[in-house]
Formats: C-alpha cells, structure tokens, sequence
C-alpha cells in the first residue's frame, strides 16, 4: 500500500552539485508531477508528466530537467544545484480523467539542502 | 490564467468550534475543480474534499464540508466540531479544463486548535 514512493528523504549538497530525486508509484496512474513547497509560497509545479512518454513545463521549470522513465517512474533531476534550490520537493500521481474529481496523491516529499 | 488565493496566513480556533478557511479562485474555464489538502507538520498532504463547478451541492466529507459560491468564485472549507489534530496547514487547488492536468495551488493557510 506504498502509493508514492519518493526518495531520498533528506539531502544536502554543494553547489554546482547535480542530483537527480526518484519518484515511483504503483497505482497505475497515468499523471506524475514535481512540485516545490516554499516558505508563505505554496505549492508550485515544476515539471509534470500526462502520460508514459511525454513531460511538459511548469510554472518554474528552469534549473530541473525531468525523465518519465516508464509509467511507474518519474524523476527529477538538478544538473547543478544552486541555493535558490533549497527546498522541499514533492512528487505526485493521478488518474488520466482529466476532468474527474480524483485528487492527486503525494509521496512524502524529499528535503533539500544546497550549501 | 489560473490562480488561487488564500488570504489568511493563520487562523485559530477554539476546540469543538467551527471554522472556515477562505479560497478564492480566479479562472476563465466553465468547467474546473477545487480541491483540498491538509498538511500536517509531518510534511505530507492529505486529500480532504472535492468540488466540481458543475455540482449542484456543497461537497461534504465527515466533519469538512465545502461552502461553494459560483459567482463569487470562492471555495471556503469549514471544519465542524475542530479538534487538536486539525491544527495544520490547509491548502486549496484548483484543476481547470483548459489546464489539463495542471493544478494550482493557493499559499496555504495555517490552522491551530486552540484547547
């Protein structure tokens, strides 16, 4: 019953580091998505993922690029970090119908500190 | 475009009472859903109630409920009875038919239960 598995939960890196977060999740759901949740800002898209094969830009995609590796998986990946990065990092699924009331389910987010 | 506004950075709220969190949404889509998520300090987001701009009703989930006002464009959750374990942050997004399988979120408002 894991839904969305994200990982890792914590990281610190250096700048100019790269890293990439794994996002995995086992519902079968067409829709993933990378999120940033900042201090008084909310919750704002990055990249998300319709389906198997396609990846379009959200609202602060720059500096992240992302892979939709198969239906299950859908990484995130920082080529070279910068403190304005900081943040924490959700991943999230949903169903394809777009105009259903089906919510969007979230892994538990990854903490990331870039020094 | 899209928005969702949430203009009460923090509310409080005696135990057993009542209270509404406000969400206001701006969007030129006829058809769209508004979402609720709670999040509390442990970090993850928890999926509370859905409306539909087509539904007729106010959405109803156990104690939150949905105060649904079309031409105001507001969405404002209430949680009846509050208990210590509501105290969270609280999240309102909205899902509009020309955005996919876009969502937006608000910047969260801060609920604490008062004993």
């Amino acid at each position: 019953n894991a839904g969305v598995t994200q990982t890792p939960k914590f990281q610190v890196l250096k700048t100019g580091q790269s890293m990439t977060l794994q996002c995995a999740q086992d519902m079968n759901h067409n829709s993933m998505y990378w999120y940033r949740q900042d201090p008084g800002m909310g919750l704002r898209l990055i990249y998300y993922s319709a389906s198997e094969g396609t990846t379009d830009k959200g609202e602060v995609p720059n500096g992240y690029n992302v892979s939709r590796l198969n239906k299950r998986e859908f990484s995130l990946r920082l080529e070279s970090a910068a403190p304005s990065q900081t943040s924490v990092y959700f991943c999230s699924a949903r169903t394809k119908d777009y105009y259903s009331n089906q919510p969007q389910h979230f892994g538990d987010g990854t903490r990331l500190s870039i020094l | 475009a899209q928005k969702i506004t949430q203009t009460q950075p923090g509310m409080f709220v005696q135990e057993k009472e009542a209270v509404t969190l406000d969400c206001t949404y701006d969007t030129s889509d006829q058809s769209y859903g508004l979402f609720w998520y709670k999040q509390p300090s442990s970090g993850e987001m928890i999926f509370l109630i859905y409306q539909g701009s087509y539904d007729e009703q106010n959405a109803t989930e156990g104690r939150y409920s949905l105060n649904f006002q079309k031409a105001r464009k507001s969405a404002n959750l209430v949680i009846s009875a509050s208990q210590l374990g509501d105290s969270a942050m609280y999240f309102c997004a909205m899902r509009g038919a020309n955005t996919g399988n876009q969502f937006y979120f608000g910047t969260g408002t801060s609920l604490t239960v008062i004993p």
